[in-house]
């Protein structure tokens, strides 16, 4: 079955500075790839996500790569503000059954004000 | 906008007690999700359901079973609870996956309730 690690767990990050967070996927058939962040008492959200028919991915200050030779994608957070810090969540799935969504561990981002 | 609303905040329970733990969407969503979210391991799915009276076995089932008897609520039950079942409890729900008419799947996530077992 699919595994998908995620680093680092803790992040640290002055404002104003770059955030990124990677991760590795093991299924090659893998072919959706969301991203969700999770505020402090709060559920995950989804803030973007990539499908494997595309190298990159952008949203204002969040952009998506994937390389799927390599089995490897990473969000990028540019400009950080202290409202960027929580944890984040990759995961990898196949778009026909995407319900069944693999997680990573979780990133813990702080941006240092 | 979505709501998944999710019965308790927090919740203590003794080793041993049945234990339900109630999620309900407001969105006419058809998948509902149960996940256990515990620290340096993610979120891992325990059971989901796709439709009323339906349930599948997600990737750590034991000790849990689940019951889907209207399309807006979800409930998880421990049977018998123990310490090792102490984590928080996450419930999802989304539109069926995408070659139904919908181009992604994004799934919405409730606040969680924070399960300690003593």
């Amino acid at each position: 079955g699919e595994n998908v690690e995620q680093h680092p767990s803790t992040l640290s990050v002055q404002e104003g500075d770059s955030a990124v967070i990677k991760c590795t996927y093991s299924d090659s058939a893998s072919n959706y790839f969301p991203w969700y962040k999770q505020e402090l008492g709060k559920g995950p959200q989804l803030i973007i996500d990539i499908r494997s028919n595309v190298g990159e991915k952008k949203d204002q200050r969040i952009a998506v790569t994937l390389n799927k030779t390599a089995k490897h994608f990473s969000l990028h957070i540019t400009e950080t503000q202290p409202e960027d810090s929580a944890v984040y969540f990759c995961a990898a799935s196949l778009m026909d059954s995407s319900y069944k969504l693999i997680f990573g561990s979780g990133t813990r981002l702080l941006v240092r004000p | 906008d979505v709501k998944v609303t999710q019965s308790s905040r927090y919740l203590v329970k003794r080793t041993g007690e049945k234990v339900f733990l109630e999620c309900v969407q407001d969105m006419d969503h058809e998948n509902m999700f149960w996940y256990r979210q515990d620290p340096g391991l993610g979120l891992r799915l325990i059971y989901f359901s796709y439709d009323v009276k339906m349930k599948e076995k997600g990737d750590i089932p034991e000790g849990y079973s689940v019951s889907r008897e209207k399309k807006e609520r979800f409930s998880l039950i421990l049977e018998s609870a123990s310490t090792n079942q102490t984590s928080m409890y996450l419930c999802a729900s989304s539109l069926p996956p995408p070659g139904h008419g919908r181009e992604y799947n994004e799934q919405f996530f409730g606040p969680g309730t924070r399960l300690t077992v003593l």
